[in-house]
């Protein structure tokens, strides 16, 4: 069965350095997301992304986030200047509207902990 | 903007035994979609089951099966007869039918207890 793929599952990294966090959607999924969870709490919506562009972003997703999808398998998300409040587990998912499919699969989430 | 709400953040019961976890949304749009996804200690999250609101019927996997209930905007979760792998954190969310941000519930933890 086809799955989303996160890598790393567990990224630690020093307040103010720059993360990259991978995913591989499903490929032929057109959607794509970030979604956010600090520890224990509600999942938050980042960013969605379709025609290599984003199409909604929220009042989190601020000018230290960014996504790309450089090589058309891989969807990132970068943060470039990481806070401590970024601490959290940080889930994509991908979703192929075409064939009227209405779920969005996830993958495993990366665990980010800024020190 | 859309919301969910789960006015139940922690609910327990007895394996084998029913639990309804209830989720309530906000919403001007005639045509959505709503589902229900668990999240165990693994992290993952796993869609539970869907429902189209052009759909009058109820959505039924298995032992899970929601009551929706589009004019009062609820639409609850009922776990039949509960096992313990049912133990997890239930997202309730929400995404309009013209486009495709989903939006998430603050989350019910559920316990079965053997």
């Amino acid at each position: 069965e086809p799955e989303v793929t996160q890598t790393p599952s567990h990224q630690v990294t020093q307040m103010g350095q720059e993360v990259i966090l991978r995913c591989v959607p499903i490929s032929n999924h057109l959607y794509f997301y970030w979604y956010r969870q600090i520890l224990g709490q509600k999942v938050e919506f980042l960013v969605s992304f379709y025609n290599n562009e984003i199409s909604e972003k929220s009042e989190i997703f601020d000018d230290q986030f960014s996504v790309e999808r450089p090589d058309g398998s891989n969807f990132t998300l970068k943060i470039r200047s990481t806070k401590l409040e970024d601490s959290a587990m940080y889930f994509c998912a991908s979703l192929d509207r075409g064939a009227l499919a209405t779920e969005a699969f996830f993958g495993q989430g990366t665990r980010l902990t800024v020190v | 903007a859309q919301t969910v709400t789960q006015s139940q953040p922690e609910m327990s019961v007895q394996e084998a035994e029913t639990v309804t976890l209830s989720c309530t949304y906000d919403t001007s749009e005639n045509n959505y979609y709503l589902f229900w996804y668990k999240q165990p200690p693994s992290r993952q999250m796993i869609l539970v089951i869907r429902q189209e609101a052009y759909k009058q019927q109820n959505a039924t996997e298995n032992r899970f099966s929601v009551n929706f209930q589009k004019a009062a905007k609820s639409f609850s979760l009922k776990i039949s007869d509960s096992q313990l792998g049912d133990t997890a954190m239930y997202f309730c969310a929400f995404m309009k039918g013209n486009n495709n941000d989903m939006r998430f519930g603050a989350g019910t933890r559920l316990t079965v207890k053997p």
